[in-house]
């Protein structure tokens, strides 16, 4: 799976949009972007994934550059409850393991 | 409560002695993976299991890591004559291959201290 560089922290006022930026310049075709968050104490969830195409559910959204070098995870409403650990992951189907970076801690400030 | 659970949460043994995890996924995944996590680092893969076959193993499964998924429902990871670098949280996912997703659900983790 190709790397991902993540900056490693960022902090974000409460009701405001919380937007992470990861860096995946060696993403091959095949390669989806898949985000997860780790609170405090807990084990990782899934927040979003997407190949190309701007993605949204009820968690979050998911910004893919045109080139796929790059992404922006945006909570559009951040609250206390958003304070964690974010990863971004390039993974591909084929390859079973998830390949966690040292992600984003993201502080929502009140 | 229907998600991955882990057991124990915690466990603080002493150098040299076997300790033993157990995972229970979400019913009816047939993939579960094991993962370790140290302090301030992400998740390092460790191993995963489809149904009972073990189909892959990190680098990180030393020899003194064994793990079971005898009838693909609940797994083990045994850890033999435990060592102060073994100090980490190990956590359980299970995924479901018929998810178009293939979003792994993860448990809250074991904490093991090697003193």
């Amino acid at each position: 799976d190709a790397k991902t560089t993540q900056p490693p922290s960022m902090d974000c006022a409460e009701g405001r949009a919380a937007n992470l930026p990861c860096n995946h310049s060696t993403i091959s075709g095949n390669e989806y972007v898949y985000w997860y968050r780790q609170i405090h104490s807990q084990g990782p969830q899934y927040i979003i994934h997407g190949l190309k195409n701007n993605e949204t559910n009820e968690m979050a959204s998911l910004i893919i550059t045109e080139d796929r070098k790059s992404s922006t995870l945006i909570l559009p409403h951040a609250t206390l409850r958003d304070t964690a650990v974010y990863y971004c992951i390039v993974h591909n189907f084929g390859n079973e393991k998830l390949t966690f970076g040292t992600g984003t801690r993201l502080t929502i400030i009140p | 409560d229907t998600g991955v659970s882990q057991d124990p949460r915690h466990k603080i043994t002493k150098r040299g002695q076997n300790v033993t995890f157990r995972c229970d996924p979400i019913s009816e995944h047939n993939r579960l993976y094991w993962y370790r996590q140290t302090l301030g680092q992400g998740p390092e893969f460790l191993t995963y299991f489809q149904n009972e076959a073990q189909l892959e193993k990190s680098r990180l499964l030393s020899d003194r890591f064994s793990a079971e998924r005898p009838k693909g429902s609940f797994s083990t990871l045994e850890i033999q004559r435990t060592e102060q670098g073994d100090s980490a949280m190990y956590l359980c996912a299970s995924s479901d291959t018929r998810d178009r997703v293939i979003e792994q659900y993860f448990g809250p983790g074991t904490r093991l201290t090697v003193t």
